[in-house]
């Protein structure tokens, strides 16, 4: 089984408000990963988390805050966002973060957030 | 610097025929993976082939194969009796070493639409 799931499929939030994004994987996998997705553009690394801990951050503002409560979740908090934040956010877990060259990264069907 | 091609923006296809997805790819390292992912319109990225640098031989994986030719640095995803179903975004891959993890480097994507 590959599965990630990513809830809620679909998110509009206020630029005030707070909400959260979650994720799940039971494939054992012990790194999980944040992209997010512009239309028309490939997906762009935003965290990765090797053994529930933040490995990297690819310079993403603060008010996108990632969490880790155990090895199948990973939460995206979001507060104080931007229209400009309006994207396709995908989650992906694999093995290891150094799992050599065949590191494949099973995707989740992500969640579309509207910014307004 | 590392970097993955994908020079097609959109392809064509009838129901049936066999096509070509091109992707090249720019790296000093030895030891790298190329993958293959499609995106369709519910924006889930399905994982559908990995060939490593070191593999003799072209990886297959049912109606998909990818033609690895090292010495062009091309890795193209070739599918076979298209289906309706393969209308979507196909983006191209590359595993760079990065400082301290793997990162996961994507082309620009083709968007293939098939047709009955």
């Amino acid at each position: 089984d590959t599965e990630v799931t990513q809830t809620p499929k679909h998110l509009v939030m206020g630029m005030t408000n707070k909400k959260s994004l979650k994720c799940e994987q039971h494939m054992g996998h012990r790194a999980m990963y944040w992209y997010k997705q512009k239309a028309k553009k490939p997906p762009e690394l935003m965290f990765v988390y090797s053994y529930e801990k933040l490995s990297i951050n690819e310079s993403v503002p603060s008010r996108f805050s990632p969490e880790c409560p155990n090895s199948s979740l990973l939460n995206l908090h979001l507060h104080a966002l931007q229209p400009e934040d309006s994207a396709l956010y995908l989650c992906a877990s694999s093995q290891d973060k150094n799992g050599g060259a065949k590191n494949i990264q099973y995707f989740g069907a992500g969640t579309r957030l509207s910014v307004l | 610097a590392q970097k993955i091609t994908q020079t097609q923006p959109g392809m064509f296809v009838q129901e049936k025929e066999a096509v070509t997805l091109d992707c090249t790819y720019d790296t000093s390292d030895p030891s790298y993976g190329l993958f293959w992912y499609k995106q369709p319109s519910s924006g889930e990225m399905i994982f559908l082939i990995y060939q490593g640098s070191y593999d003799q031989q072209n990886a297959t994986e049912g109606r998909y194969s990818l033609n690895f030719q090292k010495a062009r640095k091309s890795a193209n995803l070739v599918i076979s009796a298209s289906q309706l179903g393969d209308s979507a975004m196909y983006f191209c891959a590359m595993i760079i070493m990065n400082t301290g993890f793997q990162k996961l480097v994507f082309g620009t994507g083709t968007r293939l639409l098939v047709s009955p």
